[in-house]
């Protein structure tokens, strides 16, 4: 099964506002932190990663906060938009292995 | 620029029929390559991934196997098919060069066993 797990299954925000979506993981020996999106019938699409020597990492809108203490890792979306409505999923990277491991998905919606 | 095609895009087939899902990469040199199944209300489910020709590392026991007979092309099969075996399968790759990357996804195929 999978050994990254998220908190919420469903997020739902107003337009405008700053989403937050959680996820916990358990091998402390992953060093490689992935955030994905995906809409309804594709793939997966990268959003973001952040390396276990960072904890935290900005891109354009979205935050990345790794907190390798209680293992912990969150994706923030600031003014969050129709557009972001989707599953976001994290995932992790085994240290030592090629292996890509991903969590349950939170899906968020974003209302009008 | 890379790409990776994934195909067919759905695919309906009776219980107890085989099956043969086809990925291949474009643009890139000794991938690795995953699979993974994805089933409703659930996240991403690693089935297998593969560093190079002929090498399969199976993450799940089940009723389907994977092969590499080119360094690009990564092939899902299964002899009979299950019920249980619906569901959204997807491919992916990313560069092996020993650095943290992030994998690549196909769009998908969507298997339904009636």
């Amino acid at each position: 099964g999978e050994s990254v797990g998220l908190h919420l299954p469903t997020l739902s925000v107003q337009e405008g506002d700053n989403s937050i979506i959680n996820c916990a993981y358990s091998n402390s020996a992953s060093d490689y932190f992935i955030w994905y999106k995906q809409e309804s019938g594709k793939g997966p699409q990268f959003i973001i990663d952040i390396r276990s020597n960072m904890d935290k990492r900005q891109g354009q809108r979205v935050t990345v906060l790794l907190n390798k203490t209680v293992k912990h890792l969150s994706l923030q979306i600031a003014a969050t938009q129709p557009g972001d409505s989707a599953v976001y999923f994290c995932a992790e990277n085994q240290g030592g292995s090629e292996k890509l491991v991903f969590g349950k998905g939170t899906k968020l919606t974003v209302n009008p | 620029s890379q790409t990776i095609h994934q195909w067919p895009a759905t695919l309906v087939q009776p219980v107890g029929s085989p099956l043969s899902l086809e990925c291949t990469v474009e643009g890139t040199s000794n991938p690795n390559l995953y699979w993974y199944r994805q089933a409703a209300g659930r996240g991403l489910q690693l089935l297998f991934y593969s560093i190079g020709i002929g090498q399969i590392s199976s993450e799940v026991p089940q009723n389907l196997s994977a092969s590499r007979p080119q360094d690009r092309q990564f092939i899902l099969s299964s002899k009979k098919l299950l019920l249980s075996d619906s569901g959204f399968y997807l491919c992916a790759w990313k560069a092996l060069t020993g650095i943290n990357t992030e994998a690549f996804f196909g769009q998908g195929t969507r298997l339904t066993v009636v």
